[in-house]
Order: structure tokens, then C-alpha cells, then sequence
């Protein structure tokens, strides 16, 4: 059975930094590319990073988080890794990591989410 | 950016009900469209990929018609458990955006 399970959330003050995991289970991280998706309080969905099956060779995130935050895996582990820094009261919400279909470019549907991890930034 | 724009917002209806929800892009996406269910303090749910293929396990009273920039879910008999917000999803290009959302609410 495939499982994503977040952790690493918490509340951090403006600037700080903060390094969200995500376990991967009933399926090999190298196999599929990852997302990363954030839901603000009472908001709707917005995409923030990928990690395509290669690793590191394909990366992409959106504008907003471009120099702050960096996506990794590790396979050896099953896990998938967003290290945010610099944060912002803007980045503030709940982290999902997403299973894409296909390793294609740009990122496809998302047939697997955790269960989301909460960010709080906040002084 | 593409920006995705569904309507309504809000939307009432009873059990039993045939639901219609938009989406719209503002440039052409062909058919790289996906439709997401998601209840409170849940994770979004696959539903519908490539406009109208639906995902396995999903019930077919849920389906997807579209093409271009103009795109439509249908719930074809609204059952108590598909009250719930349902987002639309583009990944024509990065970054993938998703709409606003639909709440579809007991009428």
C-alpha cells in the first residue's frame, strides 16, 4: 500500500528555517517524480516544488520560493526533504508532499498525498 | 503563470442532485487537467485526470468534459459524501496552479 507520511512541521519565527520530511512507503522514491504542495489557513492549494525521478538533475520550484527553499531526497531512506529558510508569514500553512503519475515535465496529477504537515511563521 | 478560475465559489445543493462545476484557463491547457475532492482536515483526493479519464476507484457518477481553456466536473447524482470543496488542477506548464476551489454544500 503506498504511504506518504509528513513530518518536520512547527512553528518558527520570520527568517528562520525549517526542514520538512516525507516518508515514502509501498513505492521507490526513484521511481516517481515528488511534489510539494502548501494550503494556507482556509486557502486553496498551491504547488511549490518538484523533484523529478533523476534527483537533482530535475528541479523546479515556483518564484516565490526560488533561492529559500530547496527539495532532496534520500534513497536510502525512501524520503523526500523540503529545507525551507529565509521563511516568511506568507509560506505559513499546511505542507503536502504528492506522488506524480509520470516523470514528465512539467509535473503531472497527483495520485498519492500525505496527510500534510502544519508551518506556522509567526514572531 | 496560467490562472485557473472556477465557478461558483459556493455552490448548494441536495442529495441526489446533478452538480456542474467550471474551470477556465487563461491560455490554452489542451487536456492537461485534473479535478481534486477535499474534505476538512483531509488531503486532496484524485478524481479525474486528462479532463475525463477517471481515476480507478472512483465512483462514475463523477466526470470530466473539456479541452482548450474551458473545462467542466459532473457529479451526476450528489451522494452525502461528496459534500466538499473540488479543485481543479492544470499541468500544461510550470508552475502547475490550481483553481480557487468549489465548496459544494448541503442545500
Amino acid at each position: 500500500e503506498v504511504q506518504l507520511v509528513e513530518s518536520g512541521g512547527g512553528l518558527v519565527q520570520p527568517g528562520g528555517s525549517l526542514k520538512l520530511s516525507c516518508e515514502a512507503t509501498g513505492f521507490a522514491l526513484s521511481s516517481y517524480s515528488m511534489n510539494w504542495v502548501r494550503q494556507a489557513p482556509g486557502k486553496g492549494l498551491e504547488w511549490v516544488a518538484y523533484l523529478g525521478s533523476r534527483g537533482s538533475s530535475t528541479i523546479f520550484y515556483r518564484d516565490s520560493v526560488k533561492g529559500r527553499f530547496a527539495v532532496s531526497r534520500d534513497t536510502a531512506k525512501n524520503s523526500l526533504y523540503l529545507a525551507m529558510n529565509s521563511l516568511r508569514d506568507e509560506d505559513t500553512g499546511v505542507y503536502y508532499c504528492a506522488r506524480g503519475v509520470s516523470d514528465g515535465i512539467p509535473p503531472d496529477q497527483f495520485d498519492y498525498w500525505g496527510q500534510g504537515t502544519l508551518v506556522t511563521v509567526s514572531s | 503563470d496560467i490562472q485557473m478560475t472556477q465557478s461558483p465559489s459556493t455552490l448548494s445543493a441536495s442529495v441526489g442532485d446533478r452538480v456542474t462545476v467550471t474551470c477556465r484557463a487563461s491560455q490554452s491547457i489542451s487536456s492537461w487537467l485534473a479535478w481534486y475532492q477535499q474534505k476538512p482536515g483531509e488531503a486532496p483526493n484524485l478524481l479525474i485526470y486528462k479532463s475525463s479519464t477517471l481515476e480507478r476507484g472512483v465512483p462514475s457518477r463523477f466526470s470530466g468534459t473539456g479541452s482548450g481553456t474551458e473545462f467542466t466536473l459532473t457529479i451526476s447524482g450528489l451522494q452525502p459524501e461528496d459534500y466538499a470543496t473540488y479543485y481543479c488542477q492544470q499541468y500544461d506548464a510550470i508552475p502547475v496552479t490550481f483553481g480557487q476551489g468549489t465548496r459544494v454544500e448541503i442545500k
